[in-house]
């Protein structure tokens, strides 16, 4: 199995611009997570989807910040417009949380290092 | 809300002696507990989780944690550590049946030669 893939792996980008990142989750797996990772803040959990319905939101941190999955292989994080302080890695994991309990193992992509100049 | 702590930013140990990072945690209810590696420029690799059963748990690369209910922590343990297990280590918790995994903020161990 491929794993988790994520494009691009790494992203410049002036401030103003849109930024699209691109998530494709281990096949089979119906749970996907946007994490953020930043110096300052760690982890932070953006959105999860379960079987492709956005389950909780409460992560993105302003409505600059939009998520889709439009199926079950696919999902985006889109950025409009960015800011500096948007710059982190942000990584794509999925699990496959069949039951809703959540105790599956969530594997990570290898993140997208975003740098919004 | 629940939280994860991870007291130590950096954790020096010499090669072939044993590792230990620490973790406490705060969830109510059962909590289903997680470690999990990353390695400059890549991604989280799962290491291995409690969910329920025997409070120590065995992982990949020949980490374990134990459970402690009572001190609420689940400490990662490595007998004999290698330079190549030098890396940033997260523990993360997650309420039983909730879906929202919650990281410590990471410790980085360094292990020298």
């Amino acid at each position: 199995d491929a794993g988790v893939i994520q494009s691009p792996r790494h992203e410049v980008t002036e401030m103003g611009q849109e930024v699209t990142l691109r998530c494709k989750p281990i096949s089979g797996h119906n749970s996907l997570f946007w994490y953020r990772q930043t110096m300052m803040r760690g982890l932070e959990l953006l959105i999860y989807f379960n079987n492709n319905v956005p389950i909780d939101d409460s992560g993105m941190p302003e409505d600059r910040f939009s998520a889709k999955m439009p199926n079950a292989s696919f999902s985006t994080l889109k950025i409009q417009p960015s800011e500096p302080r948007d710059s982190a890695v942000y990584f794509c994991a999925s699990s496959a949380d069949f039951s809703g309990q959540g105790a599956e193992t969530q594997y990570f992509g290898p993140g997208t290092r975003l740098l919004v100049l | 809300a629940q939280s994860v702590a991870q007291p130590e930013d950096q954790v020096n140990v010499a090669e072939g002696n044993p590792l230990t990072v620490k973790c406490t945690y705060s969830v109510s209810g059962n909590p289903y507990l997680f470690w999990y590696v990353q390695y400059p420029n890549r991604g989280l690799q799962f290491l291995l989780k409690y969910i329920t059963g025997d409070n120590l748990v065995k992982g990949s690369y020949g980490f374990e944690a134990e459970f402690n209910k009572s001190q609420t922590s689940f400490h990662l343990k490595k007998p004999s550590a290698l330079v190549s297990d030098s890396a940033l280590y997260f523990c993360a918790a997650l309420k039983a049946a909730g879906n929202k995994l919650t990281f410590g903020g990471g410790t980085r161990v360094l292990v020298k030669p």
